[in-house]
């Protein structure tokens, strides 16, 4: 499958902490997306990452990707309340459609 | 309106009947997606439009499942005989493509689909 594969499926911590997420997946990418989701619905879009990328930083969030081991994390320094959400990770295929295969989800909690 | 729309935000149908769903993309994006949120089985990817090519229709489940995108612009995903099992939220995406680069796709709200 190239679905990715987000593990946990939930992580709760306490305000202030970190969050790790981590996806891993089984193709050759194009590009790998992460997404939050609160209360399922809308998804916003989080970071893109390409393949010949290896970190990329948005504000309290920095996502690392390593193609030789097929994997991904996405960590949230100092998290707060409402960064409670649920994480996905998309993978968009090396020769296939724009198409985003999505994994299962991260269910984070914070608690305050 | 700057982001993605989606018509109606919830639509709940009696088994066998037809429905449309509909979804305005922002402008000037060229592609359009479509995917579904069911429990259990996570986001799944159903089609997907860009430009004047032929749509990408290796996710839909069945032949009941079509959609079509008129003008480069607004999108209909139509069920018809709809069964229980179709019943989720239904998700539009849309974004920019140019070339080789890819770039975020922008959801909509969604539209929370009841079958009963």
């Amino acid at each position: 499958s190239q679905q990715g594969e987000e593990d946990p499926q939930a992580l709760s911590i306490q305000e202030g902490e970190n969050a790790t997420m981590n996806c891993s997946y089984k193709t050759s990418i194009n590009n790998l997306q992460w997404y939050r989701q609160n209360s399922g619905r809308g998804l916003v879009h989080l970071i893109l990452i390409r393949s010949n990328e290896r970190e990329k930083h948005s504000g309290r969030l920095r996502v690392t990707l390593d193609t030789s081991k097929k994997s991904s994390s996405l960590l949230i320094t100092a998290s707060r309340a409402a960064d409670t959400a649920s994480y996905f990770c998309a993978i968009s295929s090396r020769g296939g459609s724009e198409k985003l295969v999505f994994g299962k989800g991260t269910k984070l909690t914070v608690n305050p | 309106g700057a982001g993605v729309s989606q018509s109606p935000s919830n639509k709940v149908t009696e088994k066998g009947k037809d429905v449309e769903l509909r979804c305005d993309p922002i402008s000037g994006h060229t592609a359009l997606y479509w995917y579904r949120q069911s429990l259990g089985q996570g986001l799944e990817f159903l089609i997907y439009f860009q430009g004047n090519s032929a749509p990408d229709k290796s996710g839909l489940p069945s032949d009941r499942f079509s959609a079509e995108r008129t003008g480069g612009s607004v999108s209909t995903l139509t069920i018809q005989r709809t069964q229980q099992e179709d019943s989720a939220v239904y998700l539009c995406a849309s974004s920019l493509v140019s070339g080789v680069s890819s770039y975020e796709q922008y959801f909509g709200p969604g539209t929370r689909l009841t079958v009963t």
